[in-house]
């Protein structure tokens, strides 16, 4: 069975520009989870969503930062004009319907790279 | 806001010895993980207590959670080059659903 996938595995964009990462869950789970990790850091929450809603939002950063589900499967992160602190290491995660909020599976994340 | 910190920051030893690597929370948490992650992948879920003074052992692996359930520790005995890797701890409030990570302690064992 397929993990978590995510694309691109890489990305390197220039300042200012719009970057889109998006998250691919383990079929059937309902719960999703993006977090931020930056080097020498563990993992940071940035959204959760619970179907095609998101749960809890407090982790995104700023304005610049917007996550959607539209259809409770695939996940998109979006990124309005990147900023170098934005470097980093980009994690999805998923849970399965019905089990405690415990079990997450991690994707291997998207490397980006803001010049 | 709650913090967990993670120490050592840092730990190289040789194939065969004993370690133990600590998490202190500034809070209580539901329950608390332990992760391992590898250069380029994302975390993998080692076990979870729950339950103040719990001890849970994976092989060569012993997690404890503290009483109060504020910090745990992780001891791995006989280290294996096999165990090199990043190990982080969270915690969860099962009313939030999200997780929140230390920073972790990245562990060399060298053969």
């Amino acid at each position: 069975g397929a993990g978590v996938s995510q694309t691109p595995s890489n990305k390197v964009t220039e300042k200012g520009k719009y970057v889109e990462l998006r998250c691919d869950p383990i079929s059937g789970h309902t719960a999703l989870y993006w977090y931020r990790q930056s080097l020498g850091q563990g993992p940071e929450f940035l959204i959760y969503f619970q179907g095609t809603g998101a749960a809890d939002d407090s982790g995104l950063p700023n304005d610049r930062f917007f996550a959607v589900r539209p259809e409770g499967s695939v996940s998109t992160l979006k990124i309005q004009r990147t900023e170098r602190g934005d470097s980093a290491v980009y994690l999805c995660a998923s849970r399965p319907t019905g089990t405690s909020v415990e079990t997450q599976y991690f994707g291997p994340g998207t490397r980006l790279l803001v010049l | 806001t709650q913090l967990l910190e993670q120490s050592p920051q840092f730990l190289s030893i040789q194939e065969g010895e004993n370690l133990t690597v600590y998490c202190n929370s500034s809070s209580v948490f539901s329950s608390l993980q332990w992760y391992r992650q590898e250069p380029g992948e994302g975390p993998v879920l080692l076990v979870t207590v729950v339950t103040g003074g719990e001890v849970k052992k994976l092989k060569r692996l012993t997690f404890q959670f503290g009483d109060a359930r504020k910090d745990s520790s992780l001891h791995i005995t006989a280290a294996q080059p096999g165990d090199t890797g990043l190990y982080l701890c969270a915690g969860v409030n099962t009313n939030a659903g999200k997780s929140t990570f230390g920073d972790g302690t990245t562990l060399t064992v060298k053969p």
